[in-house]
Order: C-alpha cells, then structure tokens, then sequence
C-alpha cells in the first residue's frame, strides 16, 4: 500500500487559513489523494480528492504539486468546528471497491 | 436520505463471549466495509464485501472475526470468544464501488 506522511498535530486560530501538508514521495500515477477528516467521537467524513489537478469544494481545497509527490489541504477560513483528524490516503484508481488504508493522520486543534 | 446505521452505539461483554455488530449500509450502496479504531489509534481494515463477489477478508485479525453480508445489504461483524485486546469501535462504511466511502458513527465494544 502506498504510503503518505502527515504532521501528528498542528493548530490554528479560528477564522484564519489553516494548510495541512502531506508527503507522497512513491506515489503512482493511478494513485487518488483523497482527504478524509474524523470529528470526535464521530466515524470518519469524506473531505475532498484529486488525481493532477487543484480542486475545491464547499469543505476545502486540495493543492496537488506538480511532480504529485506532495499535496496540501486547505481550509479557507477554519471554525471550532473544523477540529478534527485529518487523514491524506491515496486511493488506486480502479473500478470496484478499495479498502481505504489510514495512518496517524494530523490533529487540528483551532483556537478561538 | 438516511446514511450509514450501526447498533448496538456500545457494547460491554465479558471476556469469552460472543458479540454481533450490526451495519445497515446506505440504500443502493453495494460495497461494504469493516474497519476498527482502537484506543487514540487510526482506523485498521477488517474486511469488505463488493455486491455478489467473494469478500476481502485480509484485514481480519484472527479467525475469532467473521462478518456476513445477507441480501446485498445489512452487514454482521462477530467477534467469537471475545478478549480484552477485541476492545475498539468497529466502524462500517458504504460505497457505490469506487466511490468514497460513508461511515457510520461505530459501535464501541468494551470487554472486560
């Protein structure tokens, strides 16, 4: 399975910008990043994803580098709300179901 | 509509006995998954189940863990002879195949 790297914890102030950064040195080219955040106590919530190209929802952005080896999600204007782990996985681009392979992901702690 | 359903919310049981964790996944969504979460832990895959194909049961920890799914649809987790280390909420999530995945809010089993 393929691998990422995420910060264990990182914390913002409330209102302001928050870039979460996540390592994908040996991605493949038919690998997604996909981002999925779990809110305390809660089971995990699908965030965003992204093949090549920077995408945006109404949730947040995914800026994917160049060379794909590293991607960031960015969450425009963080709220209490928005404290959670976020986990960065990448997902094989076939047809049918894929388990879905966790790491430690990133504590987000915001700060009123 | 509704989204993914799980019950018992908690389940205490003594060491040795048996437990079923019952997963109703989103209607329409045929590949269903199995994941745990122990304790401050990220989530670990169990197994999942694509509409009528064998399952992935690679995930199960020992062969105390089966789950069934009847009908394409609702899904049991059980967990026979149960030991202290069987302790963590056992997550279920849904998906059209190659679709993100929904979670449901868990089942927390605590054996004592």
């Amino acid at each position: 399975d393929a691998k990422t790297t995420q910060p264990n914890s990182m914390e913002s102030n409330e209102e302001e910008p928050v870039h979460l950064p996540c390592n994908h040195s040996t991605i493949s080219g038919t690998d997604y990043i996909h981002w999925y955040r779990q809110l305390p106590s809660q089971g995990p919530e699908y965030v965003i994803h992204g093949l090549t190209s920077n995408v945006n929802n109404r949730m947040a952005s995914l800026a994917i580098a160049e060379d794909r080896k590293s991607s960031t999600l960015i969450l425009h204007r963080a709220t209490l709300r928005d404290a959670a782990v976020y986990y960065c996985i990448l997902r094989v681009r076939i047809q049918g179901a894929q388990k879905l392979v966790f790491g430690q992901g990133t504590r987000l702690t915001i700060n009123p | 509509g509704a989204g993914v359903s799980q019950s018992p919310s908690n389940k205490v049981t003594e060491k040795g006995k048996d437990v079923e964790l019952r997963c109703d996944p989103i209607s329409g969504h045929t590949a269903l998954y199995w994941y745990r979460q122990s304790l401050g832990q990220g989530l670990e895959f169990l197994i999942y189940f694509q509409g009528n194909s064998a399952p992935d049961k690679s995930g199960l920890p020992s062969d105390r863990f089966s789950a069934e799914r009847t009908g394409g649809s609702v899904s049991t987790l059980t967990i026979q002879r149960t030991q202290q280390e069987d302790s963590a909420v056992y997550l279920c999530a849904s998906s059209s195949p190659a679709d993100t995945q929904y979670f449901g809010p868990g089942t927390r089993l605590t054996v004592l």
